[in-house]
C-alpha cells in the first residue's frame, strides 16, 4: 500500500480556493488516487478519484501530474461548511481492498 | 452506492463489560471493514470481515478482544471486549466497491468506556 503524506492543518477564508497536496512516491501503476472528506460525528464520505491528468466533479478538481507521485485537491471557493479533515488515500484494490488512512489535513475555513 | 446503518449510535458502558456494534448495509457487498478513531485522531482499520470465515486482523488487533461476526454479504458485528477507557473510541463499519474504488462508511458508534 502506498504511503500518503499531506500537510496536517490548513486555514482558508470563505470565497478563497484551497489546495491541499498530497505526496504518494510509491505509488503502483494500476493504483488509482482517491480523497475522502470527514465532517465532525460523520463517517469519511468520497470526494473524488483520479489517475492521472486531471479530475472534476461537482465538489472538488484533482490534479496529478505526469509521474503521479503527487496529487492536488483543490477546492474553489470555500465556504464555512469546508471545514473538515481531508484525506488523500491511494487504495491497492488488486489485494485486499483495505483503505489505510493517513492523518488527512484538517481544513479550517474561517469568515 | 451503498447505505449503511450502524447500531448503537452511541452507548456509555462501564469497564469489564463487552458491547456488540451491529452493522447493516443496503445491498450484499464483498468488502466490509472496521475500523477505530479515537478522539482526534485519523482512522485505523481494526479488521476485515471475511463472509463465511475468519475476519483478518490488523497488528496491534486480536479476536479475543474484537471478534468479528459476518453471517451474510449484508451484515457484520463488531465485539469490543472486555472493555477499558482506552477503548473510548468511534467504531466505523465500512463497505468496498471494487468497480468505482470508493469507500462508504456508516456514521459511527460513539463508545465512552468509564
Amino acid at each position: 500500500l502506498a504511503k500518503t503524506t499531506q500537510p496536517i492543518s490548513m486555514d482558508s477564508y470563505e470565497g478563497q480556493e484551497v489546495n491541499i497536496t498530497c505526496s504518494h512516491n510509491n505509488i503502483a501503476t494500476n493504483d488509482y488516487i482517491t480523497w475522502y472528506q470527514q465532517f465532525p460525528s460523520q463517517g469519511p464520505r468520497f470526494i473524488i478519484q483520479g489517475y492521472k491528468t486531471k479530475v472534476t466533479n461537482e465538489v472538488a478538481s484533482l490534479f496529478i501530474p505526469a509521474d503521479r507521485k503527487s496529487s492536488t485537491l483543490s477546492l474553489p471557493r470555500v465556504s464555512l461548511s469546508d471545514t473538515a479533515v481531508y484525506y488523500c488515500l491511494v487504495p491497492s484494490w488488486g489485494n485486499t481492498g483495505k483503505l489505510i488512512f493517513g492523518q488527512g489535513t484538517t481544513l479550517q475555513v474561517k469568515p | 452506492s451503498a447505505v449503511i446503518s450502524q447500531k448503537p449510535s452511541r452507548d456509555i458502558c462501564q469497564r469489564g463489560t463487552s458491547l456488540t456494534i451491529q452493522c447493516q448495509v443496503d445491498s450484499q457487498v464483498t468488502m466490509m471493514f472496521w475500523y477505530r478513531q479515537q478522539p482526534g485522531q485519523s482512522l485505523t482499520l481494526i479488521a476485515t470481515a471475511n463472509q463465511g470465515s475468519e475476519a483478518t486482523y490488523e497488528s496491534g488487533f486480536v479476536i479475543d478482544k474484537f471478534p468479528i461476526s459476518r453471517p451474510n454479504l449484508t451484515f457484520s458485528t463488531l465485539t469490543v471486549s472486555n472493555m477499558s477507557p482506552e477503548d473510548s473510541s468511534i467504531y466505523l463499519c465500512s463497505v468496498g466497491d471494487r468497480d468505482t474504488g470508493e469507500l462508504f462508511f456508516g456514521e459511527g458508534s460513539r463508545l465512552t468506556v468509564l
